[in-house]
């Protein structure tokens, strides 16, 4: 299997554009979480889904952010507009369990 | 306020020394996840403790979990380069809905050749 799968792996953009990150989480997994990790606040859980319907967002820091689960093999968290304290290295999981994570290799956002 | 408060907030030792590593829940702990990352890379699975007192090894680290003091602690033996990274432990969190798996700030760790 190749692991989860995330897109892009760099992204810098300018202050209020719309960002895009993508995940597709490993084959058979049934629940996706994604996570952002700063210096400043360590790793936080952002938002995931079980079986594509979010259970629980109350990570998700404001309204400017919102995830989409559309269907088992694909997952986008949408940032518009986008804000320099954004930035941030993005990561999407999957798992069929909760616990042992599978961890996708991250988004390194960069909001100027 | 963080759930899981890790300590040391970052560590150097001298190759071939040990280490250890604690992870402290201010709530009560139903599993204890260790997790290992690489800068700029993703989350490594390491083990996994869900009973009071539940030791679990691999290779030259050892993860013990002692529920009643709501902590875990990770010990390498002999350490070597290849341990270097953060160290991150989580814990799930017991929601009505579910679990979630929250973590804490993490431990950097160098080794020095």
């Amino acid at each position: 299997d190749a692991g989860v799968i995330q897109s892009p792996r760099h992204e810098v953009t300018e202050m209020g554009q719309e960002v895009t990150l993508r995940c597709k989480p490993i084959s058979g997994h049934d629940y996706l979480f994604w996570y952002r990790q700063t210096m400043m606040r360590g790793l936080e859980l952002l938002i995931y889904f079980n079986n594509n319907v979010p259970i629980d967002d109350s990570g998700m820091p404001e309204d400017r952010f919102s995830a989409k689960m559309p269907n088992a093999s694909f997952s986008t968290l949408k940032i518009q507009p986008s804000e320099p304290r954004d930035s941030a290295v993005y990561f999407c999981a999957s798992t069929y369990v909760t616990g042992e994570l599978f961890f996708g290799e991250g988004s390194r956002l960069t909001v100027l | 306020s963080q759930e899981l408060e890790q300590s040391p907030q970052s560590l150097i030792v001298q190759e071939g020394k040990n280490l250890t590593i604690n992870c402290t829940s201010s709530k009560t702990l139903y599993g204890l996840y260790w997790y290992k990352q690489k800068y700029g890379e993703g989350l490594i699975f390491l083990m996994m403790l869900q009973k009071g007192g539940e030791e679990k090894s691999h290779e030259k680290i050892t993860a013990k979990l002692d529920e009643k003091k709501q902590q875990s602690s990770l010990h390498i033996t002999a350490s070597q380069p290849s341990h270097a990274g953060i160290y991150l432990c989580g814990a799930d969190k017991r929601l009505e809905y579910g679990n979630k798996l929250v973590f804490g700030a993490g431990t950097i760790l160098r080794v020095k050749s």
